[in-house]
Order: C-alpha cells, then sequence, then structure tokens
C-alpha cells in the first residue's frame, strides 16, 4: 500500500498569500495519478486537480498542482476567504485500492 | 450536474447491521464506476469499496472485506452498502462517490454530503 504523508498538518496564512501544500508518497505514484481535494467542515470533498495537474472543472487557476514521483504540491497563488479548509491528496496509480493522504488544514492567520 | 444522496446512516450495536443507500441523479447512472469511501471522526478518507459500472466487477478494502456488501440497480439509479457485524471502528461518515478513469486509475469527481454511521453500546 502507497502511504501518503502531507505537511504542513496545519498552515496558517492570510487572505491574499501564497500557500503551498506537500505531499509524499511512501514510493513512486505511477504515472502522476494524484488528486487533490478541497473539503470544508461539514462539507464533502471537492476534486481540484487530477493527474498531479490538471484542474477539474470549474477550478480558479489559483489553483495548481506539480510533481511527479513520490513528491507531489498544490498550491494556492493567492488565497481567497473561501480557500480557508482542508486539503487531501489521493494516490490512484494502485486502483482499485487507492490512498488518500491525512490532509492540511489551511487556516486563518 | 451530478447529485448523489445517501442515506441509512445511524446509531448500531456491535455487530449489527446497517444498509446506506445512494440515489444518484443528473447522470446515464449505468454509465458511472461508483465507490464508497468513509471519513471516522477528525480522521482522513478511506476508500472502502468499488463496482463496476454493470455490477460485475467488485471491490474490497481488506478492512471490511466480508462484512460489507456494496451492490447498486441502474433501473433505480442507486448503490447501496450493507454493513454486517459492524465494529466501533467502523465508525464514520460514510460518502458515496463516482469514480472517473484517468487511464488506468480513478479519482472521485463528485461525492455525496455523506451520512453519519455510529457503532456503539
Amino acid at each position: 500500500e502507497i502511504v501518503l504523508t502531507q505537511s504542513p498538518g496545519t498552515l496558517s496564512l492570510s487572505p491574499g498569500e501564497r500557500a503551498t501544500l506537500s505531499c509524499r508518497a511512501s514510493q513512486s505514484v505511477s504515472s502522476s495519478y494524484l488528486a487533490w481535494y478541497q473539503q470544508k467542515p461539514g462539507q464533502a470533498p471537492r476534486l481540484l486537480i487530477y493527474g498531479a495537474s490538471n484542474r477539474a472543472t470549474g477550478i480558479p487557476d489559483r489553483f495548481s498542482g506539480s510533481g511527479s514521483g513520490t513528491d507531489f504540491t498544490l498550491t494556492i497563488s493567492r488565497l481567497e476567504p473561501e480557500d480557508f479548509a482542508v486539503y487531501s491528496c489521493q494516490q490512484y496509480g494502485t486502483s482499485p485500492r487507492v490512498t488518500f493522504g491525512p490532509g492540511t488544514k489551511v487556516d486563518i492567520k | 450536474q451530478v447529485q448523489l444522496v445517501e442515506s441509512g446512516g445511524g446509531l448500531v450495536k456491535p455487530g449489527g447491521s446497517l444498509r446506506l443507500s445512494c440515489a444518484a441523479s443528473g447522470s446515464t447512472f449505468s454509465d458511472d464506476y461508483m465507490t464508497w469511501i468513509r471519513q471516522a471522526p477528525g480522521k482522513g478518507l478511506e476508500w472502502i469499496s468499488y463496482i463496476s459500472r454493470g455490477g460485475n466487477t467488485i471491490y474490497y478494502a481488506d478492512s471490511v472485506k466480508g462484512r460489507f456488501t456494496i451492490s447498486r440497480d441502474n433501473a433505480k439509479n442507486s448503490l447501496y452498502l450493507q454493513m454486517d457485524s459492524l465494529r466501533a471502528e467502523d465508525t464514520a461518515v460514510y460518502y458515496c462517490a463516482r469514480a472517473l478513469y484517468d487511464r488506468s486509475g480513478y479519482y472521485f469527481d463528485y461525492w455525496g454530503q455523506g451520512t453519519l454511521v455510529t457503532v456503539s453500546s
């Protein structure tokens, strides 16, 4: 099983700042099969990025994904008030049995 | 717009059973690969089961294999999860989610709002 580790656990930033979130895999994720989700309290996750760097439909371009192999990054270029949430990565290189990271909470400084 | 609505959660005693349902709309359900994913309180997401479009290919996480059964009724646009021999560690919000293939792997593009299952005596 590929174990995903996310850092930092919590990121405290102000609106307008840049957020850089890390997702590290215990072994290489084949074909950059990595997705990112945003989750707000009491809500379902929302798909942001798939294939490591492809934005899902309707996702603003301030969200971008990068990386390959074992190291992946989600960047939010300028935080908007609605971006404060928990972000989780998911690898699907071992489909059908996929795994998620524990999440990074982005909160308001 | 795809909509997924789960139901059937609640409080159940250890060893008990529960059946979750997920009603789908806004897409041709029979064309969709579907999954169940859960999230224990304060924890990360955990994939637990997958079912193919016709229901003939099914996978489970080791944590639920032999206790949970996924099924679907394409005529009713519905997905189900029969949960037996429930344990305290099965306590979680259960989400149904549509699986979208990216070449040979899949991610989740639509999720329901979740239904809470609490296993406690």
